[in-house]
C-alpha cells in the first residue's frame, strides 16, 4: 500500500508526559501536513512542510508543539508536557507539487491524555 | 475571513437521493473539496472542482458550485447503507496561511 501512513494509531498517556507521533508521506509526495480534529469537529491546520522546510508554523497551538521533516520524507509531531485539551486525533496528509493542490490524509493517530 | 460552514446532520432513506450543503467565505478560494469520513478513520478524498467550473460528475457523485452566492453542493445518486459517514466540504482559501479550511462536517445516515 503506497498510502499515508501514521504511527502509532492510538496512544494512551498521562498528563505532563511528552509524546512523538510519526507520518510517512505517499512517496513521492513533497508536501506534508498535520492538522488536529477534536470530537465533533472538522481537522484543523497545525503546520506544514514543503520537502524539508516548514512554511507555515503560526497555526501550532502552543509552543509544546513541535514538528520536524529533517530529510524531506517522513515527518514527526512532538507534544510536549502534554494536557488533557490536547486529547484528539491528529492528522497527516500529504499532496505533490507547489500551488494548490489534493491532500491524501493518513489514518490518523488517536491521543487520549488521562 | 476563512469559514466553512456546513449543516450537521442528514438523514436519507436507501436508493433516495443525497444532497449535503456547504457555504464558504472566501470568494478568492481557487478549489473546494468534499471529504468523507468513516468512523475511526482518517480522511478519504472524494471529488474536488476548480473554482472557475459550475459543476462536476463523478459516477454517483455531483458537485454544483454558485460562486456568486459562495455555496457548494455536493450530491450522491442511489444513496447506499455504504454512504453512511461524515462528509466535510474544504475550501484552499487565498488569503491568509492555512491550506485547508475544512466545515464541521456533516453526518449522513442512510436508513435502509
Amino acid at each position: 500500500d503506497t498510502g499515508v501512513s501514521q504511527d502509532p494509531r492510538h496512544k494512551i498517556t498521562k498528563r505532563g508526559q511528552n509524546v512523538t507521533f510519526r507520518c510517512d508521506p505517499i512517496s513521492e509526495h513533497n508536501r506534508l501536513y498535520w492538522y488536529r480534529q477534536t470530537l465533533g469537529q472538522g481537522p484543523e491546520f497545525l503546520t506544514y512542510f514543503q520537502n524539508e522546510a516548514q512554511l507555515e508554523k503560526s497555526r501550532l497551538l502552543s509552543d509544546r508543539f513541535s514538528a520536524e521533516r529533517p530529510k524531506g520524507s517522513f515527518s514527526t509531531l512532538e507534544i510536549q508536557r502534554t494536557e488533557q485539551g490536547d486529547s484528539a486525533m491528529y492528522l497527516c496528509a500529504s499532496s505533490f507539487g507547489t500551488s494548490a493542490e489534493t491532500q491524501y490524509f493518513g489514518p490518523g493517530t488517536r491521543l487520549l491524555v488521562l | 475571513g476563512e469559514d466553512v460552514e456546513q449543516s450537521l446532520f442528514l438523514s436519507v432513506r436507501e436508493g433516495d437521493s443525497s444532497v449535503i450543503n456547504c457555504t464558504y467565505t472566501d470568494s478568492s478560494s481557487t478549489y473546494l473539496y468534499w471529504y468523507k469520513q468513516e468512523p475511526g478513520a482518517g480522511l478519504q478524498l472524494l471529488t474536488y472542482i476548480f473554482s472557475n467550473m459550475d459543476m462536476k460528475q463523478d459516477q454517483r457523485l455531483t458537485v454544483l458550485l454558485n460562486k456568486k452566492d459562495k455555496h457548494l453542493s455536493l450530491r450522491i445518486a442511489d444513496t447506499q447503507t455504504g454512504d453512511s459517514a461524515i462528509y466535510f466540504c474544504a475550501e484552499i482559501p487565498l488569503s491568509g496561511n492555512t491550506p485547508l479550511v475544512f466545515g464541521k462536517g456533516t453526518r449522513l445516515s442512510v436508513i435502509a
